[in-house]
């Protein structure tokens, strides 16, 4: 079946600092990955995404490389800022059906001045 | 800009008074998804619509409902909610299901309160 796998936080960093926040998956087929972010009482906005192994995602400083051989598709961002804190959801969707997406637990980041 | 909308961003029900929570879209998506979130964890789906299509999870409560008049608006129908339903309430779109790149774009959530 499909899972994902997210490191758990909370994670708090100091601003500057680098980020990752680990993701591995398992699913059947070739699945698309997101990393959705989530910001404090809205709704989920798409920070990125990959839809084939090897491929970048980037966005706003954040990067994410599908990984097929270690099945992971970890976030990183060289330098976060405080107005990075938010929760993170790494996503996979699954090749047929409605596109339904699978998501981890979540992590949520803070950034301290 | 083309988006997905939600109302009520907040919603007060009391126990067991039935609620309607609304969604629209100017995407022109085909699918239409609702979700519950409780406080801390990850979005669980409940419904989703492909065009008039309805498909239920299975582990969905019955007292949960949804309506799709038309492309563009969708209606989640909690008809006895119970204090264990106080959650965010999100609604997605995408494009025509059977590609898996196709991404999800999400409205602002609807916080129901349960008194």
């Amino acid at each position: 079946g499909n899972s994902v796998t997210q490191m758990e936080g909370p994670v708090t960093l100091s601003e500057e600092a680098f980020l990752t926040i680990n993701c591995t998956y398992t699913a059947t087929g070739y699945p698309s990955l997101f990393w959705y972010v989530q910001y404090p009482g809205e709704g989920l906005q798409l920070l990125l995404k990959a839809t084939k192994a090897d491929d970048k995602g980037s966005n706003k400083g954040f990067e994410a490389t599908y990984r097929k051989e270690t099945t992971s598709f970890h976030l990183e961002k060289g330098s976060v800022q405080v107005s990075d804190s938010a929760v993170y959801f790494c996503a996979l969707s699954d090749q047929g059906g409605a596109n339904n997406l699978f998501f981890g637990t979540g992590t949520r980041l803070t950034v301290i001045p | 800009d083309a988006m997905v909308i939600q109302n009520p961003r907040y919603q007060v029900t009391q126990f067991g008074k039935p609620v309607t929570l609304s969604c629209s879209q100017t995407l022109n998506h085909n699918v239409m998804y609702w979700y519950q979130q409780k406080s801390s964890q990850a979005p669980k789906l409940l419904f989703h619509y492909y065009d008039k299509d309805f498909n239920n999870e299975a582990d969905t409560p019955d007292n949960f409902q949804s309506r799709r008049p038309n492309t563009s608006f969708c209606f989640l129908d909690i008809r006895s909610p119970g204090l264990g339903d106080a959650a965010m309430y999100l609604c997605a779109t995408s494009r025509s299901p059977g590609q898996s790149y196709n991404e999800q774009f999400f409205g602002p959530g609807t916080r129901l309160t349960v008194l």
